[in-house]
């Protein structure tokens, strides 16, 4: 079946625009979860959400970043103003249920890069 | 500080022997400790999840000791291939009976298996 899917799966942007970056989980999934990655490094959380609910959001980096799940499917993390700082692989992850005993199923990535 | 850390970066060994990963923890007293597999470019894979009250798990050639006295992880390939080569990843949920899911993982350690 269908995995995680992300898109798109490279975005180039200037220093202060805003960007919009899409998960569609595996059909069913309960929750979803929104990583950055950086080069050599582990996923680093952001947020996620059992259905539409956003459960944590404890890191997302400042109050530009922010995140809806509005049907309980497919997600958004919006990042307004974009920094330089910002960019990084931004990895989305689904389970079938919540909780650090379900496997979570990573999509592709997105590679953010702001110029 | 709270910390997850995976002890080498990187780890070569001949084909044939076993690899053995550490992955150690301070300050969390999670239910359960996942590994997952990174291949370049791509995002990780859920191998092996080992709960507080397992000594051990395993799955084909690999094998995951959980120690939560030494607050210690330990993920065995035995008899490596080439194929093995990759990022292996551990990683722990933070909260109390890992209700959450949301995961804090380690750096990773590279292994390179050659021929």
């Amino acid at each position: 079946g269908a995995g995680v899917s992300q898109s798109p799966r490279y975005k180039v942007t200037k220093r202060g625009q805003d960007v919009a970056l899409r998960c569609d989980p595996i059909s069913g999934h309960v929750s979803l979860y929104w990583y950055r990655q950086a080069l050599g490094q582990g996923p680093e959380f952001l947020t996620y959400f059992n259905y539409e609910a956003q459960q944590d959001k404890s890191g997302l980096p400042n109050d530009r970043f922010s995140a809806e799940r509005p049907e309980g499917s497919i997600s958004t993390l919006t990042i307004q103003r974009t920094e330089q700082r910002d960019s990084a692989m931004y990895r989305c992850a689904s389970s079938l249920r919540p909780g650090g005993y379900n496997e979570q199923f990573f999509g592709p990535g997105t590679r953010l890069t702001v110029l | 500080s709270q910390k997850i850390e995976q002890n080498s970066e990187a780890l070569n060994i001949q084909e044939g022997k076993t690899a053995t990963l550490t992955c150690n923890y301070t300050n969390y007293s999670p239910a359960y400790l996942q590994w997952y597999r990174q291949d370049p470019g791509r995002g990780p894979v859920f191998l092996l999840l080992i709960r507080e009250n397992e000594k051990e798990k395993r799955k084909e050639r690999l094998k995951v000791t959980f120690d939560t006295t030494l607050k210690q992880s330990l993920f065995h390939i035995t008899a490596s291939q080439p194929a093995d080569s990759a990022t292996y990843l551990c990683a722990l949920d933070p909260y109390y009976g890992g209700s959450q899911g949301n995961l804090i993982f380690g750096k990773g350690t590279k292994l390179s298996v050659k021929p």
